[in-house]
C-alpha cells in the first residue's frame, strides 16, 4: 500500500535561512506528489504537484521540491525562509485509483525565529 | 487553484444538538468531495468520500449515523453533525475534486471549527 513519511515532525528555522523539509514515499507505480501547507486555524492550500516530466518542480510562494526516484524522495525547499511560512506543511501521494482520496504524511511543523 | 469555500467557519452548539457544515466548490463541478477530521497538532483523518448523487463511503470506525452527509450537487456537500457531544469537537475540513483521475487536484476548504459545550 502506498504511504508518506515525513521524518521531521518539527522543525525551527531563523528568518532567511535556508529550507528543506523530508518526504518519502512508498509507491509501486509511478508517483504524483503533492505538497500542501496549512496555516494556523485554516485549510489547507496546493503548494507544488509533481506528476512526470522535470524533476524540480516550482511552486507559490517561492518553494520548490526535487524528485529523487532512487530516494523515493520528494523533498520542499525554499531559499530564504519568511516569518509567514511558519505553518504545518504536508506531503502527499495521489492512490492507484483515481476516486479514492489522497494519502498524506502526518506533517512537519515549521517554526520560524527572528 | 481552485476555491472551495465552508461555512460555517466557527460553530458553538450545546450538548445534543445537530450542527450542519456546508462545503462549497466555487468555481468548479466537484465530482468527489472528501470529509476530513483534524485533532490539534495532527494530521488530517478522513471521515468519507462522497460522490454527487450517491451515497457516501465511510471510514472504518466513522459512524454513518452520527456524521450524515449529503453530495445533492455538484458544487455542494454537508455534513451534519447529529447529537453532538463535546468529543465531536474538532476540527472539520472539506475536499474537493473535479474528476476521478489521480492528476485531479485536491482542493481544500478553510475548515470550520466545532465547539460542542
Amino acid at each position: 500500500a502506498q504511504s508518506v513519511t515525513q521524518p521531521d515532525i518539527h522543525i525551527t528555522v531563523s528568518e532567511g535561512a535556508s529550507l528543506e523539509l523530508r518526504c518519502n514515499y512508498s509507491y509501486g507505480a509511478t508517483p504524483y506528489l503533492f505538497w500542501y501547507v496549512q496555516s494556523p486555524g485554516q485549510g489547507l492550500q496546493l503548494l507544488l504537484k509533481y506528476f512526470s516530466g522535470d524533476t524540480l518542480v516550482q511552486g507559490i510562494k517561492g518553494f520548490e521540491a526535487e524528485f529523487k526516484r532512487s530516494q523515493s524522495s520528494f523533498n520542499l525547499r525554499k531559499p530564504s525562509v519568511h516569518w509567514s511560512d511558519a505553518a504545518e506543511y504536508f506531503c502527499a501521494v495521489a492512490p492507484y485509483s483515481g476516486n479514492t482520496p489522497l494519502v498524506f504524511g502526518k506533517g512537519t511543523r515549521l517554526s520560524v525565529i527572528a | 487553484g481552485a476555491v472551495v469555500s465552508q461555512h460555517p467557519s466557527r460553530v458553538i452548539c450545546k450538548s445534543g444538538t445537530s450542527v450542519k457544515i456546508e462545503c462549497r466548490s466555487l468555481d468548479f463541478q466537484a465530482t468527489t468531495m472528501f470529509w476530513y477530521r483534524q485533532f490539534p497538532k495532527q494530521s488530517l483523518m478522513l471521515m468519507a468520500t462522497s460522490n454527487e448523487g450517491s451515497k457516501a463511503t465511510y471510514e472504518q470506525g466513522v459512524e454513518k449515523d452520527k456524521f450524515l452527509i449529503n453530495h445533492a450537487s455538484l458544487t455542494l456537500s454537508t455534513l451534519t453533525v447529529t447529537s453532538a457531544h463535546p468529543e465531536d469537537s474538532s476540527f472539520y475540513i472539506c475536499s474537493a475534486r473535479a474528476g476521478a483521475g489521480r492528476t485531479d487536484t485536491q482542493y481544500f476548504g478553510p475548515g470550520t471549527r466545532l465547539t460542542v459545550l
